[in-house]
């Protein structure tokens, strides 16, 4: 079962903040955080372990609660470069990675 | 060196053919996935293989047919071709068992126009 992704779409102007949430029905094995743009492949980000893990990868950084089976990625300062869908994956194993449905984000000049 | 590649890249075919993409990986994987993502933008999983065995098959029609000879490739034959086959076909690839986690690599997709 797939996760669910909230919101679907942000609009956001330069230099502004969003967050994009990941939750899942089933015990996760870890979550995967990817970002596409229009006509490219899926592009990993980062990846989650960890009940209550945190990552950062430049001002894009997610939290992970192993408890609720949640995830959220936060992209701060918003630049023109973060435009594209963003993906959460969750695993239940090593063998079954499973996708949301995409949160697009347009950021705007 | 690509880590995941697929050929062919675009494929434009007609309802009711058969037709087939294939999938190489280089990174030593063992773990290999398809799947499908549509005008929505959804990736949906299709099948996956570890070690040349089938694992998961997503309910997906018996018309497509995926096909590991080893560890390092994984194609996918569908037969006679429907409109609503027109996707994009993502390959990907992991290597289980890492301390890590576990990351999927991504082909470059190919686009499948069915007309």
């Amino acid at each position: 079962q797939q996760p669910v992704q909230s919101p679907q779409a942000v609009i956001l102007r330069e230099g502004e903040d969003a967050v994009i949430n990941c939750s899942s029905s089933k015990a996760l094995y870890s979550v995967h955080w990817y970002r596409q743009k229009h006509g490219e492949a899926p592009v990993f980000l980062m990846i989650l372990l960890k009940g209550g893990e945190q990552k950062g990868h430049e001002k894009i950084s997610a939290s992970f609660n192993e408890k609720k089976q949640q995830s959220s990625l936060y992209l701060t300062a918003s630049q023109l470069s973060y435009s594209g869908t963003y993906f959460c994956g969750t695993a239940i194993n090593n063998n079954d990675m499973r996708f949301g449905a995409g949160t697009r984000l347009t950021v705007k000049p | 060196d690509t880590a995941v590649s697929q050929t062919p890249k675009y494929l434009v075919t007609q309802m009711g053919n058969d037709k087939s993409i294939k999938c190489e990986q280089n990174l030593g994987h063992d773990t290999m996935y398809w799947y499908k993502q549509d005008s929505k933008k959804f990736l949906k999983i299709m099948f996956s293989y570890n070690n040349k065995e089938l694992i998961i098959n997503e309910t997906v029609p018996n018309r497509f047919s995926p096909k590991s000879p080893d560890k390092a490739h994984l194609n996918l034959h569908i037969n006679s071709l429907e409109l609503g086959d027109s996707a994009v076909y993502f390959c990907a690839s992991t290597a289980t068992g890492e301390i890590s986690g576990n990351t999927i690599y991504f082909g470059e997709g190919s686009w499948l126009t069915v007309v």
